[in-house]
């Protein structure tokens, strides 16, 4: 089974400056991908970025960037020039094969970001 | 504007009574799931569906019941038997079954206890 571990349950950045979110994960398969969704204070979960574990290159979107190392199971997630909005909790997931492919989630990390 | 509405925002359920809580995606996806979120925690998941008429159970089925008797609609009933019911429930959907597919999630409903 597929497992996420996310060691930080808070974090806090200033305004303008670079955080880096831990997550590690455990599975046996070879071929999978890796998400990093967003939940603002209105709760609804917002896709952050995706990584296929295949590609040596590490995803990026806009601000947001991975460090995917896939030999130690680490799938970190960079959130450069943070702004106020970026406040949120983070959660790493794995897609789980036997659940259809449901997610498999991190219990999350708190983000404040200060001006 | 495709997305996935899910209502109502805040619900309440007194003892013994079934609740019903309403998922509908216009985005043409095959796959949906409903996850339960409490405080602290990660998203748990209930139930999920491949396609119209085929549903199964997820880690925390116990106490939940579905239907998918069309594509765009994926209702989740919490019957008397879910003991502590009090949580914030999401539904999300994916165009299919693959684990490249991200899942596109509803604003969520909040269920309590009266």
């Amino acid at each position: 089974a597929q497992t996420v571990t996310q060691s930080q349950p808070e974090m806090s950045v200033q305004e303008a400056e670079t955080v880096t979110l831990s997550c590690t994960y455990d599975t046996s398969e070879s071929d999978y991908y890796l998400f990093w969704y967003k939940q603002p204070p209105s709760r609804q979960m917002i896709l952050v970025i995706r990584q296929e574990a295949y590609k040596q290159q590490n995803a990026t979107e806009n601000r947001f960037s991975v460090n995917f190392q896939k030999a130690a199971k680490s799938f970190s997630l960079k959130i450069s020039d943070s702004q106020l909005g970026d406040a949120a909790m983070y959660f790493c997931a794995i897609p789980n094969i036997d659940s259809g492919y449901a997610l498999n989630f991190g219990k999350g990390t708190s983000l404040l970001v200060t001006p | 504007d495709g997305g996935i509405t899910q209502s109502p925002k805040y619900l309440f359920r007194k003892e013994g009574q079934n609740v019903t809580l309403s998922c509908e995606q216009n985005l043409n996806h095959d796959a949906m799931y409903w996850y339960r979120q409490d405080p602290g925690q990660g998203l748990r998941l209930i139930y999920y569906s491949q396609i119209v008429n085929d549903f199964q159970k997820g880690d925390i089925a116990e106490g939940y019941s579905v239907s998918r008797e069309k594509k765009e609609s994926f209702p989740l009933t919490v019957t008397s038997a879910q003991k502590n019911p009090t949580a914030f429930y999401l539904c999300a959907s994916s165009i299919e079954l693959t684990p490249m597919s991200a899942q596109y999630f509803g604003a969520g409903t909040r269920l309590s206890v009266l």
